[in-house]
C-alpha cells in the first residue's frame, strides 16, 4: 500500500532563510507525488507535482522538490522564505495502484511559520 | 479560469437539521471528490465520482451522509440529520483523468460547517 509521512508537524524559519519541509513516501510502484499548500480559510492549492519526468521539480512561488528514489523522499525546499509562505503544507501521493483514479493519500501536514 | 466553486462558505445550524453543501467543478473535469477536514483526523476522502457516477463511497461516515452528482457541473453533499460531530470544513475537488493518475486535484475554498 502507498503511504506518505511528513517528518515535521511544525517548522519555523526566519524571513529570508531557506525552507526545508521533509516528506518520505512508501510505494511499490513509481508514484505520482504532489505538494499542496493551504492558507488559512482556503482550499488546497497545488504547488508542484512529480510524475516520473525530471527528478527536480519546480513549482510556484519559488518552491521546488527533488524526487529521490533511493531515499524514498520528496522534500520541499525554497531558498528564501517570505512572510506569505506561512501556511500548512501537504505532501501527497497518488494511489493509482488500487484504483487508477487519482485518489490521493495525504500526509498529516506541516505548519510553516515564518518569523520577521 | 473559474476554479471549483463551493457554497455556502459558512453554515451554522442546529443539531438534527438537514444540511446541503454544493459544489460546481471545473468545466471539463470528469472526477469529483468530497473531503472533510478536522483537526483530529486531518483530510478524509468521503466519496468520489467519475463521469457523474459514484465510484467509492467507503469514506462516508454513516447513512446520514449522502452525495449526488446529477450532472457534470453540479454535486451535493447532504447530511440528515446533522450532529455536532459533523462540524468540520468540507472540501470539494475536481480533476481530469490521466495516465497513472498524474492529474492534480483542484480544490474549492471549502464550506465551514458548525452544528450546534
Amino acid at each position: 500500500a502507498q503511504s506518505v509521512t511528513q517528518l515535521d508537524s511544525h517548522v519555523s524559519v526566519s524571513e529570508g532563510t531557506p525552507v526545508l519541509l521533509r516528506c518520505n513516501y512508501s510505494s511499490s510502484y513509481s508514484p505520482s507525488l504532489f505538494w499542496y499548500v493551504q492558507h488559512p480559510n482556503k482550499g488546497l492549492q497545488l504547488l508542484l507535482k512529480y510524475t516520473s519526468a525530471a527528478t527536480l521539480v519546480k513549482g510556484i512561488n519559488g518552491f521546488e522538490a527533488e524526487f529521490k528514489k533511493s531515499e524514498t523522499s520528496f522534500h520541499l525546499t525554497k531558498p528564501s522564505a517570505h512572510m506569505s509562505d506561512a501556511a500548512e503544507y501537504f505532501c501527497v501521493v497518488s494511489d493509482f495502484v488500487s484504483s487508477n483514479t487519482g485518489k490521493l493519500i495525504f500526509g498529516q501536514g506541516t505548519t510553516l511559520q515564518v518569523k520577521p | 479560469d473559474a476554479g471549483v466553486i463551493q457554497s455556502p462558505r459558512h453554515e451554522v445550524t442546529e443539531m438534527g437539521q438537514e444540511v446541503t453543501l454544493r459544489c460546481k467543478p471545473i468545466s471539463g473535469h470528469d472526477y469529483l471528490f468530497w473531503y472533510r477536514q478536522t483537526m483530529m483526523r486531518g483530510l478524509e476522502l468521503l466519496i468520489y465520482f467519475n463521469n457523474n457516477v459514484p465510484i467509492d463511497d467507503s469514506g462516508m461516515p454513516e447513512d446520514r451522509f449522502s452525495a449526488k452528482m446529477p450532472n457534470a457541473s453540479f454535486s451535493t453533499l447532504k447530511i440528515q440529520p446533522s450532529e455536532p460531530r459533523d462540524s468540520a470544513v468540507y472540501f470539494c475537488a475536481s480533476s481530469l483523468s490521466g495516465t497513472y493518475s498524474n492529474q492534480p486535484q483542484h480544490f474549492g475554498d471549502g464550506t465551514r460547517l458548525s452544528i450546534l
